[in-house]
């Protein structure tokens, strides 16, 4: 079945970094990938998705590319801030499902 | 902006009591998911719907139902709670069948069974 495998935390950087999170994922088909981001005390929020191969999705400084060859969806942001710490989340839709399946999450906190 | 509301953010109930989550979407969305989120374990879907009176089992559905009267309504009941139960369950909802839409999240309900 489809599945996603995303890096275990937690990841500690300090502020400025540079973030990697990988996400690697199996479906049939084509499917749709999304990273969603979780602040303390909150529920999911859309952060950037990708629909096709080659796709590139990006918000507030994050980007994550399709990449259909290597199956993965790796997240990146060339220098975080305190307010990235949250827990990020990667996900797939595919035409076999109509629901989203979500990888384990990784938890980020950024040192001042 | 989509709003998903979910009517309890903290709940403690005893062993055996009937719990119902209620979850409400103002975004006239056809689908409706209710995940459990447990730390190491990511997101477990455990029913959703995808019309009024339609409802599909998901991944983790034993000890749960749900019940989906009106399209922008969908309760989640634990018919006799367990303190495996305790958790944080989202409410989560999205138009369509398009693989691309969005899947909106309410804040979650914390729920400690004791």
């Amino acid at each position: 079945g489809d599945s996603v495998t995303q890096m275990e935390g937690p990841v500690t950087l300090s502020e400025e970094a540079f973030l990697t999170i990988n996400c690697t994922y199996t479906a049939t088909g084509y499917p749709s990938l999304f990273w969603y981001v979780q602040y303390p005390g909150e529920g999911l929020q859309l952060l950037l998705k990708a629909t096709k191969a080659d796709d590139k999705g990006s918000n507030k400084g994050f980007e994550a590319t399709y990449r259909k060859e290597t199956t993965s969806f790796h997240l990146e942001k060339g220098s975080v801030q305190v307010s990235d710490s949250a827990v990020y989340f990667c996900a797939l839709r595919s035409s076999s499902a109509s629901k989203i399946i979500f990888g384990s999450g990784t938890r980020l906190s950024i040192r001042p | 902006d989509v709003k998903v509301t979910q009517s309890s953010r903290y709940l403690v109930k005893r062993t055996g009591e009937k719990v119902f989550l209620e979850c409400v979407q103002d975004m006239d969305h056809e689908n409706m998911f209710w995940y459990r989120q447990d730390p190491g374990l990511g997101l477990r879907l455990i029913y959703f719907s995808y019309d009024v009176k339609m409802k599909e089992k998901g991944d983790i559905p034993e000890g749960y139902s749900v019940s989906r009267e009106k399209k922008e309504r969908f309760s989640l009941i634990l018919e006799s709670a367990s303190t495996n139960q305790t958790s944080m369950y989202l409410c989560a909802s999205s138009s369509g069948q398009g693989l691309g839409n969005t899947i909106y999240f309410g804040e979650g309900s914390w729920l400690t069974v004791v």
